[in-house]
């Protein structure tokens, strides 16, 4: 069955320092997004990507974070400048049509 | 009222029982409703959609409730590898983002 894959599976990144969560969606997938989870809270929505622009994006999803589809396969989530709150798993997700998601095993990002 | 709300548990319940999970959701305009499944600090994966006709999938029953705002999910003859958190998830009116409730944490016992 095919699966969102991604990269790396842990990243620890001193404050203050860029960050860039790589993905791959699932090739016939048209829809992509990330989402976050702090420890022990519930996962929560970043941002969605289709025709290569941003179509929502949440009040978390502030100037520090960026998106990018820089070829055919790969999705990326970039933190210019992270903080300690950042520390979280983010989770990379796709689905073909608007509805459902599937998601990646994550990266589990630890801001020192 | 929270976007979407569930009871977070844990409920713990024996191996062979039948357990059942409520969520509600504010949005009157949602349109799309899924029960995904986390396993401790893994990614939710899918278990099943849920349509306003009720769906089922072998030992799991969905239930929609649109006048009500509530979303159900029915577990029979509970196995041990049910053992997982159960994530309610709606879209935010046909739109792509979706809310995730907190959870309910079910722990199977033998």
């Amino acid at each position: 069955e095919p699966e969102v894959t991604q990269t790396p599976s842990h990243q620890v990144t001193q404050m203050g320092q860029e960050v860039i969560l790589r993905c791959v969606p699932i090739s016939n997938h048209l829809y992509f997004y990330w989402y976050r989870q702090i420890l022990g809270q519930k996962v929560e929505f970043l941002v969605s990507f289709y025709n290569n622009e941003i179509s929502e994006k949440s009040e978390i999803f502030d100037d520090q974070f960026s998106v990018e589809r820089p070829d055919g396969s790969n999705f990326t989530l970039k933190i210019r400048s992270t903080k300690l709150e950042d520390s979280a798993m983010y989770f990379c997700a796709s689905s073909e049509g608007v509805q459902p998601q599937h998601f990646g095993d994550g990266t589990r990002l630890s801001i020192l | 009222r929270k976007e979407v709300e569930q009871d977070p548990g844990p409920f713990n319940v024996p191996e062979g029982a039948t357990v059942a999970f409520n969520c509600t959701y504010s949005n009157s305009a949602s349109q799309s409703f899924f029960w995904y499944r986390q396993d401790c600090r893994k990614e939710p994966k899918l278990l099943m959609s849920v349509y306003s006709s009720g769906n089922e999938d072998g030992r799991f029953t969905a239930q929609l409730n649109r006048a009500s705002q509530y979303i159900s999910l029915l577990i029979r003859d509970s196995k041990l590898s049910d053992s997982a958190t159960y994530l309610c998830v709606v879209d935010s009116g046909g739109y792509q983002k979706v809310t995730f409730g907190i959870g309910t944490k079910l722990q199977v016992i033998p």
